[in-house]
């Protein structure tokens, strides 16, 4: 079935940092990816999505780059700041069962960065 | 109240127990959801409701009964549980079923400690 494999956590930088979070999945259609943020003591918020091949998401700095190829979407950003202290989770969504309802997560990866 | 709200945020229960939990979403949204979130796996979905009927129970044990008696409220019935299904409950809504087109909008979660 479809999967999602995030780096193994937690990353720990300093500030103005440039930030990477791997993920990598499967999947046996054409998926859409996404990067979801919980900040300590939230729910789950969407930070950005991509929806086909070579689409570039973006939002508050983050960038993550849809590659088909390496059915890779990693996470970057150029220069974290304390405040992007938080669980990251990357998540699919299968279009061929488009509408069901179902994102498949991965695990998280922990990001503190420190002063 | 705005958003998605969950109470109560921390529960601790006997295995003989029988509690609930309760989400609410204030977006107007058709699509409500339970998901589990334990330390170090990747979050899983349990339940999915649209317009209050169920589409989706994802092999959950019986022991996790849900009820959405309309599109704004969602509850989880929980009775008998065991120590291993002690982690962060979440709950999300979104306006139809997700995927590409409805993003899901989280609610901060109840922590259960079964004991």
């Amino acid at each position: 079935g479809d999967s999602v494999t995030q780096m193994e956590g937690p990353v720990t930088l300093s500030e103005e940092a440039f930030l990477t979070i791997n993920c990598t999945y499967t999947a046996t259609g054409y998926p859409s990816l996404f990067w979801y943020v919980q900040y300590p003591g939230e729910g789950l918020q969407l930070l950005l999505k991509a929806t086909k091949a070579d689409d570039k998401g973006s939002n508050k700095g983050f960038e993550a780059t849809y590659r088909k190829e390496t059915t890779s979407f990693h996470l970057e950003k150029g220069s974290v700041q304390v405040s992007d202290s938080a669980v990251y989770f990357c998540a699919l969504s299968d279009n061929d069962s488009s509408n069901t309802g179902k994102l498949i997560f991965g695990q998280g990866t922990t990001l503190q960065v420190k002063p | 109240e705005t958003g998605v709200t969950q109470t109560p945020r921390h529960l601790v229960m006997g295995m003989t127990n029988k509690k609930s939990l309760k989400c609410e979403q204030h977006l107007g949204h058709n699509a409500m959801y339970w998901y589990k979130q334990s330390a170090k796996k990747p979050l899983e979905l349990m339940f999915v409701y649209n317009f209050k009927e169920q589409t989706e129970n994802n092999s959950v044990p019986s022991r996790f009964s849900p009820e959405c008696p309309n599109s704004s409220h969602l509850f989880l019935h929980l009775h008998t549980l065991q120590p291993e299904d002690s982690a962060l409950y979440l709950c999300a809504s979104s306006r139809g079923l997700a995927g590409v087109h409805y993003e899901q909008y989280f609610g901060p979660g109840t922590r259960l400690t079964v004991t």
